[in-house]
C-alpha cells in the first residue's frame, strides 16, 4: 500500500540552486496538494492541482512552481531557492473535496537551504 | 491572521485516562472539520471528521464534539493509549468554488504516559 509517496525524503541546496520535489500517489485521486510545514505553525497550502493538467495557487506560493502532466504526479520546483524555503514539505491527495473525502498525505520531504 | 487555533501546544495524559484536545475557528464559513495525527518522520494520517450540521461524531475511542456557536470543537480520546502519543493537527475545511482548502491549527503534541 504506497498511496503518496515523496521523493527525495532529505536534501540540502546552496542559496540559488534549483530542485524539484517529485510526489506520486496511486489511489487514482483527482486532487492533489502541495503544503509546508514550519516551526511553530500549521501546514500551509502552496499550490494545489484540481486535476491532471491544472494548478492553483495556494496560501504561499511565491517561490515555487507546479506542475500536473499526469494524473499521479504532482512536481513542486524551487527555481532559486532561498534560505526562507528550508522547511518541510508534505505532499497530499484526496477523491475529491467533501469533508468525508479525507486529505492522504506523504511522509514529507526535510528540506535545507544554505 | 490565524483563522483555527491549537492554543495548547502539549498536553500529558495518564494510560487509560480521557485526553481532551480543543481546537478555536474563527471563520463562519468552515463547513467541515478534520482532526491529523502525526508520529515523527511521518505525513499526518486522517482520524476522524465533523460537518458543520452537526455536533458530534464518534469513531471507536475517538469522539469530536462542535460547539458552533462558540466556534469551538474538541477531540476526545477514551481510553488514552501509549500510542496515542503524537502531534494532532485541527484542520477546517473551507470550498472556495474551485477548490476546498484546509486550514491547519498549529497542534498539540500529547504524550500518554504508562
Amino acid at each position: 500500500n504506497a498511496g503518496v509517496t515523496q521523493t527525495p525524503k532529505f536534501r540540502v541546496l546552496k542559496t540559488g540552486q534549483s530542485m524539484t520535489l517529485l510526489c506520486a500517489q496511486d489511489m487514482n485521486h483527482e486532487y492533489m496538494y502541495w503544503y509546508r510545514q514550519d516551526p511553530g505553525m500549521g501546514l500551509r497550502l502552496i499550490h494545489y492541482s484540481v486535476g491532471e493538467g491544472t494548478t492553483a495557487k495556494g496560501e504561499v506560493p511565491d517561490g515555487y512552481n507546479v506542475s500536473r502532466l499526469k494524473k499521479q504526479n504532482f512536481l513542486l520546483g524551487l527555481e532559486s531557492a532561498a534560505p526562507s524555503q528550508t522547511s518541510v514539505y508534505f505532499c497530499a491527495s484526496s477523491r475529491g473535496q467533501g469533508g468525508n473525502q479525507p486529505q492522504h498525505f506523504g511522509d514529507g520531504t526535510r528540506l535545507s537551504i544554505l | 491572521d490565524q483563522q483555527v487555533k491549537q492554543n495548547s501546544p502539549s498536553l500529558s495524559v495518564q494510560e487509560g485516562r480521557i485526553s481532551i484536545l480543543n481546537c478555536d475557528y474563527t471563520n463562519s464559513m468552515f463547513d467541515y472539520f478534520l482532526w491529523y495525527k502525526k508520529y515523527p518522520a511521518e505525513g499526518p494520517t486522517f482520524l476522524i471528521s465533523i460537518s458543520s450540521i452537526k455536533d458530534k461524531n464518534e469513531d471507536g475511542r475517538f469522539t469530536v464534539f462542535l460547539n458552533k456557536s462558540a466556534k469551538h470543537l474538541s477531540l476526545h480520546i477514551v481510553p488514552s493509549q501509549p500510542g496515542d502519543s503524537a502531534v494532532y493537527f485541527c484542520a477546517a475545511k473551507r470550498n472556495t468554488g474551485t477548490a476546498s482548502k484546509l486550514t491547519f491549527g498549529t497542534g498539540t503534541r500529547l504524550q500518554v504516559t504508562l
